[in-house]
C-alpha cells in the first residue's frame, strides 16, 4: 500500500467550474501538506502549503486537511484553462525536509 | 533570479550504456534533491545533499545510481548500467534552508532530465 494517494484522473472540467482534488494518506506522522502544480515537460512548482487541519485559502484555491481522516483536499474555484495541469499532494514529517508525493490528478479545463 | 537548471533536458540510451546528469540549483540554496518520476507516477526522491553531505539516500539503487554534490554547489547523478525501467524523468530540486529548519516544504524544481532506455 502506498503511503500517499491520489486519483490519477483525467477531470475533466468547463471553465469556470470549481475543481475538486484530494489525497489520502497513512502515516500518521505526517504533519506539513502541500499542494504542487505541474505542467507538462515542466517541473513541479509550489501551490500550496499547510500545517495541522483546517483550511487555508488563497485566492481562487482552498487547502483543506483533516487528520483525523488522514485526508487533504484542493479546491479550485472559477477555474481557467491556464489551470489545466497535474496536481501532486506532498506531505513531510515533522522533522527534515524529505517530501513524499501523491501521485498526481491531470486535470483538463476546457474553454 | 536564475532557477535550477539540468541538462541534458532528453536522452536516448540503450540497457546497459550510462548516462548522467547535471544539476545547477538556485544561487545559496544549501540543499539539493535527485528525484526520479516515472510516467504517471509522482516524484519518488533517490538522493538529499546538505551542503557537499549526503543526508538521505535510502531509495538510492547503489548498486546502478550515484550522485555527487563535491563543492557543494552543482550535483550530478549517474547511472551504470542503466536499466529498462530506469526510464523516466528525473528532477534536480534545491531548497534554501537546513533539512532540520525549514518547513515551509518550499522544493524549486528544474525542468528535469527525460531519460529513455531502450
Amino acid at each position: 500500500q502506498k503511503e500517499v494517494e491520489q486519483d490519477p484522473g483525467p477531470l475533466s472540467v468547463p471553465e469556470g467550474a470549481i475543481v475538486s482534488l484530494n489525497c489520502t494518506y497513512s502515516n500518521s506522522a505526517f504533519q506539513y501538506f502541500m499542494w504542487y502544480r505541474q505542467y507538462s515537460r515542466k517541473g513541479p512548482e509550489l501551490l500550496m502549503y499547510t500545517y495541522s487541519s483546517g483550511n487555508k485559502e488563497d485566492g481562487r484555491f482552498t487547502a483543506q486537511v483533516d487528520k483525523s481522516s488522514k485526508y487533504i483536499s484542493l479546491f479550485i474555484r472559477d477555474s481557467q484553462p491556464s489551470d489545466s495541469a497535474t496536481y501532486l499532494c506532498a506531505m513531510k514529517r515533522a522533522a527534515g525536509n524529505k517530501l513524499t508525493f501523491g501521485g498526481g490528478t491531470r486535470v483538463l479545463v476546457k474553454p | 533570479e536564475a532557477g535550477v537548471a539540468q541538462s541534458p533536458r532528453y536522452k536516448i540510451i540503450e540497457k546497459r550504456q550510462s548516462v548522467a546528469f547535471w544539476c545547477n540549483p538556485i544561487s545559496g540554496h544549501a540543499t539539493l534533491y535527485w528525484y526520479q518520476q516515472i510516467l504517471g507516477q509522482g516524484p519518488k526522491l533517490l538522493i538529499q545533499f546538505q551542503n557537499n553531505g549526503v543526508v538521505d539516500d535510502s531509495q538510492l539503487p547503489k548498486d546502478r545510481f550515484s550522485a555527487e554534490r563535491l563543492k557543494g554547489v552543482d550535483s550530478t547523478l549517474k547511472i551504470q548500467p542503466a536499466k529498462l525501467e530506469d526510464s523516466a524523468v528525473y528532477l534536480c530540486a534545491s531548497s534554501l534552508r537546513a533539512w532540520s529548519v525549514s518547513n515551509t516544504g518550499e522544493l524549486f524544481f528544474g525542468e528535469g532530465s527525460r531519460l529513455t532506455v531502450l
